[in-house]
């Protein structure tokens, strides 16, 4: 079974410096694929970075990184240069082949971006 | 850009009617998901689609069906609503076959049952 722990139900961060928000996963598989979405108060679901289990590089997307830490089944999303748009919440997820590629989500952490 | 829509925002409904809610994704995605948000609880997966005419069940699919008659349609009904049905349902959509897809998602309906 897979399974996504966040582990911060909450984080504040100030306007234009980084943070960083956590994600532990757990699966038997080999083969994976981790992601992590966006979810502003107006409810959709925004896809924001990807990383594959056998990607060498940390993904990167503009203001957004993805620090994957294999050994310790970690992926950590990393926003640089916060914004008062970055308040939302952030959802990491996980697909495996033996799993159909469904989505497992963590519970999600809540950031909010102070002035 | 990967486009999913869904039929409306916000939705009112009365205990026992019947209820559709309709998703559309315009990127020629084989698979397509239906999902519900809930406080405590996250995203549970009702429905998905791997191809027209096919679906299978997810998680949480009591209370629900789905139908999917043409590939960028995907339609999730509610035979008789119920007021533990009131929640965020949101429908997804990727590309199919092996290794990892994005799912992309619609901005959600948010459907409270009186």
């Amino acid at each position: 079974a897979q399974k996504i722990t966040q582990t911060q139900p909450g984080m504040f961060v100030q306007e234009k410096e980084a943070v960083t928000l956590d994600c532990t996963y757990d699966t038997s598989d080999q083969s994976y694929g981790l992601f992590w979405y966006k979810q502003p108060s107006s409810g959709e679901m925004i896809f924001l970075i990807y990383q594959g289990s056998y990607d060498e590089q940390n993904a990167t997307e503009g203001r957004y990184s993805l620090n994957f830490q294999k050994a310790r089944k970690s992926a950590n999303l990393v926003i640089s240069a916060s914004q008062l748009g970055d308040s939302a919440m952030y959802f990491c997820a996980m697909s495996t082949n033996n799993a159909g590629n469904m989505l497992t989500f963590g519970g999600g952490t809540r950031l909010m971006v102070k002035p | 850009d990967v486009k999913v829509t869904q039929s409306s925002r916000y939705l009112v409904k009365r205990t026992g009617e019947k209820v559709f809610l309709e998703c559309v994704q315009d990127m020629d995605h084989e698979n397509m998901f239906w999902y519900r948000q809930d406080p405590g609880l996250g995203l549970r997966l009702i429905y998905f689609s791997y191809d027209v005419k096919m679906k299978e069940k997810g998680d949480i699919p009591e209370g629900y069906s789905v139908s999917r008659e043409k590939k960028e349609r995907f339609s999730l009904i509610l035979e008789s609503a119920s007021t533990n049905q009131t929640s965020m349902y949101l429908c997804a959509s990727s590309l199919g076959g092996q290794g990892a897809s994005t799912q992309y998602f619609g901005p959600g309906t948010r459907l409270t049952v009186l």
